[in-house]
């Protein structure tokens, strides 16, 4: 398996505020991490994909980077429905897909 | 529209057994790596066991090897996680996710809703 690490494991934020969350990996994944979003109670969702391409429906203030170890996800401009965790995966050595330990997005 | 509805959680005494059920629809379940992760009260998400689309290849995390098994009936479109000797630690709600590949990467990009396994006395 591929540890996977992320940073911070939480933070505080304003809405408006610009976020970014870093997942970082031991060894080189190429372009293949994830990027998913949980609230409370609630699946996981798919925000981000291959590093950089935005799924479906997720907004475009939600936006990813980043290619062999150093990956970020940032969100633009932080609104009221995106305080929740946020979980990179990765995806290079399949089918074992790895997450990060999240990152908690809080007011 | 797809969807993914895991059954078959509750509370079990440790050292005994549970199977997870999670019905599909909305696509083709026989073309599609299907995957089971969990997540402890609290905790962050752990991939537990991947099965191909024909069910010909399985893989588990390391630490569960041995006492949980993942299969498939494509003739159902029915997925499952046989769980046996449950322990404390495998008290979790577990998910479903369909995988996903295409030329951009490889991602889980449906997801059930989640059945709550509690493995207690």
């Amino acid at each position: 398996d591929i540890p996977v690490t992320q940073s911070p494991s939480s933070l505080s934020a304003s809405v408006g505020d610009r976020v970014t969350i870093t997942c970082r990996t031991s060894q080189n994944i190429y372009g293949y991490l994830n990027w998913y979003q949980q609230k409370p109670g609630k699946a996981p969702k798919l925000l981000i994909y291959g590093a950089s391409s935005l799924q479906s429906g997720v907004p475009s203030r939600f936006s990813g980077s980043g290619s062999g170890t150093d990956f970020t996800l940032t969100i633009s401009s932080l609104q009221p429905e995106d305080f929740a965790t946020y979980y990179c995966q990765q995806s290079y050595s399949t089918p074992i897909f790895t997450f990060g330990p999240g990152t908690k997005v809080v007011i | 529209q797809v969807q993914l509805v895991e059954s078959g959680g509750g509370v079990v005494q440790p050292g005994r057994s549970l199977r997870l059920s999670c019905a599909a629809s909305g696509f083709t379940f026989s073309t599609y790596y299907m995957y089971w992760v969990r997540q402890a009260p609290g905790k962050g998400l752990e991939w537990v066991a991947v099965i191909r689309y024909d069910g010909s290849d399985k893989y588990y995390a390391e630490a569960l090897k041995g006492r949980f098994t993942i299969f498939r009936d494509n003739s159902k479109n029915t997925l499952y996680l046989q769980m046996n000797s449950l322990r404390a630690e495998d008290t979790a709600v577990y998910f479903c996710a369909r995988r996903l590949d295409n030329g951009s990467g490889r991602y889980l990009d449906y997801w059930g809703q989640g059945t709550l396994v509690t493995a207690s006395s």
